[in-house]
């Protein structure tokens, strides 16, 4: 059973600041890795979709990377703003089905 | 890019009553739409898969008798939570899954009191 885990749970820094979220996985044989972010009491906003053959993606101030060998993915987000202030969550998929495991998510808040 | 809707965003109920919450493809047609369930600070929860036309699949530990699911068409799912509790109240959205892409709703927010 696939199980994801996010590192940290919550994060609190100064505007500007480049920031790592971190995403870990059991089960390597995944069919594709999501990041998502969610504010507070909305539905999910789906930033950057890596398939199983790639390596990374990157969306604007965003770059997220994946090891599928080690069971890795870290979501970098350069220039942090107030604005990206949300949960961040991790989704894999895998086992043939389009369900993805969710992680805990990190809730980031970026301070002025 | 595909839109999927819920209604209502929010509904507040009293304590034995039951609430339906909508779930819909606008501009794209769902092979599958899904239900999921998050609890404050929880990661999101699978609750049941559902295939129009046909029964829903239930994770275990999701009771079928009080999480109705009627997926009548490609683009129309609904959850009917009955006899709601206070214990029912989360944070429940839905997907719509196209061949190669699952797309997620805005949610719905219930509280029972």
């Amino acid at each position: 059973k696939q199980e994801v885990t996010q590192i940290p749970a919550a994060l609190s820094v100064p505007e500007g600041e480049n920031l790592v979220l971190n995403c870990s996985f059991t089960d390597s044989a995944i069919y594709n890795l999501q990041w998502f972010r969610q504010d507070p009491g909305k539905g999910l906003t789906s930033l950057l979709l890596i398939q199983s053959s790639q390596r990374e993606q990157t969306s604007g101030r965003l770059n997220a990377s994946l090891d599928k060998s080690s069971g890795r993915s870290t979501l970098y987000i350069a220039a942090s703003q107030p604005g990206d202030s949300a949960t961040y969550l991790c989704a894999v998929e895998s086992g043939g089905s389009y369900i993805p495991t969710f992680g805990r998510g990190t809730s980031l808040i970026v301070h002025p | 890019g595909a839109v999927v809707s819920q209604h209502p965003s929010r509904v507040i109920c009293k304590s034995g009553t039951s609430v339906k919450i909508e779930c819909r493809s606008l501009d794209f047609q769902a092979t599958t739409m899904f239900w999921y369930r998050q609890f404050p600070k929880q990661s999101l929860m699978l609750m049941a898969t559902s295939n129009e036309g046909s029964k829903a699949t239930y994770e275990q530990g999701v009771e079928k008798d009080k999480f109705l699911i009627n997926h009548a068409s490609l683009t129309l799912s609904t959850l009917t939570v009955t006899s709601a509790h206070p214990e029912d109240s989360s944070f429940y959205i839905c997907s719509a899954s196209t061949d190669t892409e699952q797309y997620f709703g805005p949610g719905t927010r219930l509280t029972v009191t």
